[in-house]
């Protein structure tokens, strides 16, 4: 099984250049994130989205957009990348029966995708 | 506002040497679950473990402990006899219930063993 498949897992770009990063899981999950972490930072919530159609803002939003059109798709979308986006991006999913206490509650994350931006 | 601190930037110890890794929330929910998650020097996060607010029973498996006390809001970690291959950076993370559901992680601990 592939899990969660992140692409590109590498990219640098220029200043004010878009690019989309692309999440991928075959587990049929309901729930996605975009998470971004940076040194003594931690993993902060960018978007995340709880079925198909839908998306909603996390943490730090600004400067990104989201779409899930596919259920096992989330896409990560920088219109004008700027530098202080250059930063190592996670995507993860999870698996709900829509009653909590039934779930483990396990985050599979993919396997990151570092970008810069010059 | 929920929020979690791992206030251990960096730890190093000497391989077998036991090692206690802190994590406090802060949550006004009644209903929460907390995590601990590994990132080994490979760069991938790898669960380790989840409790719900409703057990407080202290967990074992293997070298790996964890207490979780609501008393004082902590969800500790402790490896006992570490090893080497333990090196990573921990994270901690609480999963509201209130809304939808959301993880916020701690900044991480980073654990370094040396031989």
């Amino acid at each position: 099984n592939a899990g969660v498949t992140q692409t590109p897992k590498f990219r640098v770009l220029k200043t004010g250049q878009s690019m989309t990063l692309l999440c991928a899981q075959d587990m049929n999950h309901e729930y996605m994130y975009w998470y971004r972490q940076d040194p003594g930072m931690g993993l902060r919530l960018i978007h995340y989205s709880v079925g198909e159609g839908t998306t909603a803002k996390g943490e730090v939003p600004d400067g990104y957009n989201v779409s899930r059109l596919k259920k096992q798709n989330f896409l990560l979308g920088l219109e004008s990348a700027a530098p202080s986006q250059t930063s190592v991006y996670f995507c993860a999913s999870r698996w709900t029966s829509g009653r909590e206490s039934l779930n483990t509650g396990e985050l599979f994350f993919g396997e990151g995708s570092r970008l810069t931006v010059l | 506002a929920q929020k979690v601190t791992q206030a251990q930037t960096e730890i190093s110890v000497v391989e077998k040497e036991d090692v206690t890794l802190d994590c406090v929330y802060e949550t006004r929910d009644t209903t929460y679950y907390l995590f601990w998650y590994k990132q080994p020097p490979s760069g991938e996060l790898v669960f380790l473990i989840r409790r719900n607010s409703f057990d407080e029973q202290n967990e074992i498996s293997g070298r790996y402990s964890w207490n979780f006390q609501k008393s004082t809001s902590s969800f500790n970690f402790t490896i006992t006899a570490s090893q080497v291959v333990d090196s990573a950076v921990y994270f901690c993370a609480l999963l509201t219930t209130s809304g939808t559901y959301k993880y916020i992680f701690g900044t991480g601990t980073r654990l370094k063993v040396l031989a």
